[in-house]
């Protein structure tokens, strides 16, 4: 079972510089969602979805642009790089249900540093 | 959101149990108790969830105080890939975004 897949897994980039990071699910999820985690922190969230084709800002969006064009797939942009974006991105995603119970299941992360 | 206290670490030898504590007094009664872990250099992993009552499954047991300001999770027989971040987060059950506060978490160590 892949779960959430994250791609790449590491990038190194320069001030400036523009990426994409993948996150694709084979669950067949309603909600994806994009978090940074920062040495010795938890996880913060930057962007989410609640369906293919919405977005909604997390708690620390500025810098990030995302899109979900496919229900399996949501995609973090980082249009220019800042070092202060150099950080551990997780991607999650859960099923639709009403009541918020349901687990999140994370991906491996993709570890970024930008210099 | 309510806001959830840990401790920043725990220790356990390899095969005893472990007592892993939360406080959250300022719980509503809409709150259900979720717990993540996090392994090195994984994302976090559910484990277990309850809402008043006690729960068991294959992972761990959630223990949950009456009054609902604390609960403890329970690994019954530690083993060194117990060894993680072990998260304690409040969700509104009525929540449907559904969206988790992460602390910092309880790291804990296993010895052999």
């Amino acid at each position: 079972n892949a779960g959430v897949t994250q791609t790449p897994k590491f990038r190194v980039l320069k001030t400036g510089q523009s990426m994409t990071l993948l996150c694709a699910q084979d669950m067949n999820h309603e909600y994806m969602y994009w978090y940074r985690q920062d040495p010795g922190m938890g996880l913060r969230l930057i962007h989410y979805s609640v369906g293919e084709g919405t977005t909604a800002k997390g708690e620390v969006p500025d810098g990030y642009n995302v899109s979900r064009l496919k229900k399996q797939n949501f995609l973090l942009g980082l249009e220019s790089a800042a070092p202060s974006q150099t950080s551990v991105y997780f991607c999650a995603s859960r099923d639709g249900q009403v009541l918020g119970n349901q687990p999140q299941h994370f991906g491996d992360g993709t570890r970024l540093s930008i210099l | 959101d309510a806001k959830t206290t840990q401790p920043n670490s725990m220790e356990s030898n390899e095969e005893e149990p472990v007592h892993l504590p939360c406080n959250h007094s300022t719980i509503s009664g809409t709150d259900y108790i979720h717990w993540y872990r996090q392994l090195p250099s994984q994302g976090p992993e559910y484990v277990i969830h309850g809402l008043t009552s006690n729960v068991n499954n294959r992972m761990a047991s959630l223990a949950i105080a009456e009054d609902r300001k604390s609960s403890t999770l329970i690994l019954h027989r530690a083993t060194l890939r117990d060894a993680a971040v072990y998260y304690c987060i409040l969700r509104d059950r009525g929540s449907t975004l559904g969206r988790l506060y992460f602390g910092r978490g309880t790291q804990l160590t296993v010895w052999p």
